[in-house]
């Protein structure tokens, strides 16, 4: 089954600082979304990848993929402190399940992001 | 608000019982999505439903079971509960059922006692 690996777990930045979180698959990618997560609360979908060398943005958030290094990065730009929450990574595996039903998607662990003020 | 409605929003129940939770997707979505998230094993996909049949089958233990009715809303339903089994249950939807982005409702706390 695919894995996808986090990096790294937390992150504790300045307000107005850049940062990066990586994401890395052990399978090809073919599809990958950024959701955030406020604690306890629902997922916010961020942004969906599907071709390599796609690029995204949104405010200030843009993410990337890199098929050859199976790996998606997210980076955020003057940090805020609503930009606080968990960074969820979700690939969709390619192909159909023995039963012939469709995706599912697996997570990364998740990177906490703390913005101090 | 993604548009997915999810009810209860907090449960909390004894060992041995059992409890429905309840997905309403957004609308025209025709694709539910459960999940667990628990603090040792983070987001686990449990099982996918795509206009009233079942697609795709995670990790979703035999005491589970999930439905989609003809209104798409979608139930989960656990039973013989464990305290392993305390944990955000989270339905999403989506338009179709691949490669499409998935949205996601505030989820159910459940606490089991």
């Amino acid at each position: 089954s695919q894995e996808l690996e986090q990096s790294p777990q937390s992150l504790i930045v300045q307000e107005g600082k850049n940062l990066t979180i990586n994401c890395t698959s052990s399978k090809t990618l073919y599809g990958l979304y950024w959701y955030k997560q406020k604690y306890g609360e629902g997922l916010i979908f961020l942004m969906m990848l599907q071709k390599g060398g796609e690029e995204k943005s949104h405010e200030k958030i843009t993410a990337k993929l890199d098929e050859k290094k199976q790996q998606s990065s997210l980076h955020i730009t003057a940090s805020q402190p609503s930009h606080a929450g968990i960074y969820l990574c979700g690939a969709d595996p390619r192909g159909v399940s023995a039963s012939g039903s469709a995706r599912q998607l697996t997570f990364g662990s998740g990177t906490q992001l703390t913005v101090l003020p | 608000d993604s548009g997915v409605t999810q009810t209860p929003k907090h449960l909390i129940t004894a060992t041995g019982q059992r409890v429905t939770l309840r997905c309403s997707p957004r609308s025209g979505d025709l694709s539910v999505y459960w999940y667990q998230q628990s603090l040792d094993q983070g987001l686990q996909f449990l099982i996918q439903y795509y206009n009233g049949e079942e697609r795709a089958k995670g990790n979703i233990l035999e005491r589970f079971s999930a439905q989609q009715f003809p209104d798409l809303h979608s139930e989960l339903n656990l039973s013989s509960l464990e305290l392993g089994d305390s944990a955000l249950y989270f339905c999403a939807s989506s338009v179709a059922y691949r490669n499409t982005e998935a949205f996601f409702g505030q989820g159910t706390r459940l606490t089991v006692v």
